[in-house]
């Protein structure tokens, strides 16, 4: 069975700290990608890659940052956590052009 | 930004009627696809239907594509409590690896 893991459920943090979120697929994609998902907001892409050591910004990128040193994972780095940065995280892979696959999500919180 | 939006915003129906689901979108694209998202978890997919498709379905799953008004239908046939979710259309536009989601709507079934 094909999976996507996410390293945390429920993840919560004070507001500065460095923040890891980890993102694992077992099904060699190339692509992986990072969503946050708000109440009213739907799905905002932050990050994505299509290859190991290649990034592309979402549609928010501001205040993230992202590490692929390997195929199968992609890190959602929050060098800084603020309040505003309390939400659901999705991380996703797929092959090219093809239907994503989503990993559990993380629900985070900065206090 | 948002390329998909979809339409309404919140439905609720009896379990054994259809349900429809709209989705606008404002670029050319390659595919258009449809999600799942069961409350506070991940998203799954339930279908794609590529540019030059009109028609596609999938079981209980009816979805259409008009690409010259941009814009998507999802029709579950024969709905039970268990469709109860939130439904999301995404779109790749063309020349992009990027997956944008919409706002979703949310389908409520009453048994």
């Amino acid at each position: 069975d094909v999976k996507v893991t996410q390293s945390s459920r429920y993840l919560v943090k004070r507001t500065g700290e460095k923040v890891f979120l980890e993102c694992v697929q077992d099904m060699d994609h190339e692509n992986m990608f990072w969503y946050r998902q708000d109440p009213g907001l739907g799905l905002r892409l932050i990050y994505f890659s299509y290859d190991v050591k290649m990034k592309e910004k979402g549609d928010i990128p501001e205040g993230y940052s992202v590490s692929r040193e390997k195929k199968e994972r992609f890190s959602l780095i929050l060098e800084s956590a603020s309040t505003n940065q309390t939400s659901m995280y999705l991380c996703a892979s797929s092959t090219l052009r093809t239907r994503l696959f989503f990993g559990p999500g993380t629900r985070l919180t900065v206090l | 930004s948002q390329q998909g939006e979809e339409d309404p915003q919140a439905l609720s129906i009896q379990e054994g009627e259809n349900a429809t689901m709209n989705c606008s979108y404002k670029t050319s694209i390659n595919n258009l696809q449809w999600y799942r998202q069961n409350s506070g978890r991940g998203l799954v997919h339930l279908i794609l239907i590529r540019s030059n498709e009109r028609e596609k379905h999938s079981g209980r799953l009816r979805v259409t594509l008009d690409t010259s008004k941009k814009s998507s239908s999802l029709l579950i046939t024969a709905s039970r409590a268990a469709d109860t979710a939130s439904y999301f259309c995404a779109t790749d536009a063309r020349g992009s690896e990027k997956l944008v989601f919409g706002k979703g709507m949310k389908l409520t079934v009453n048994p």
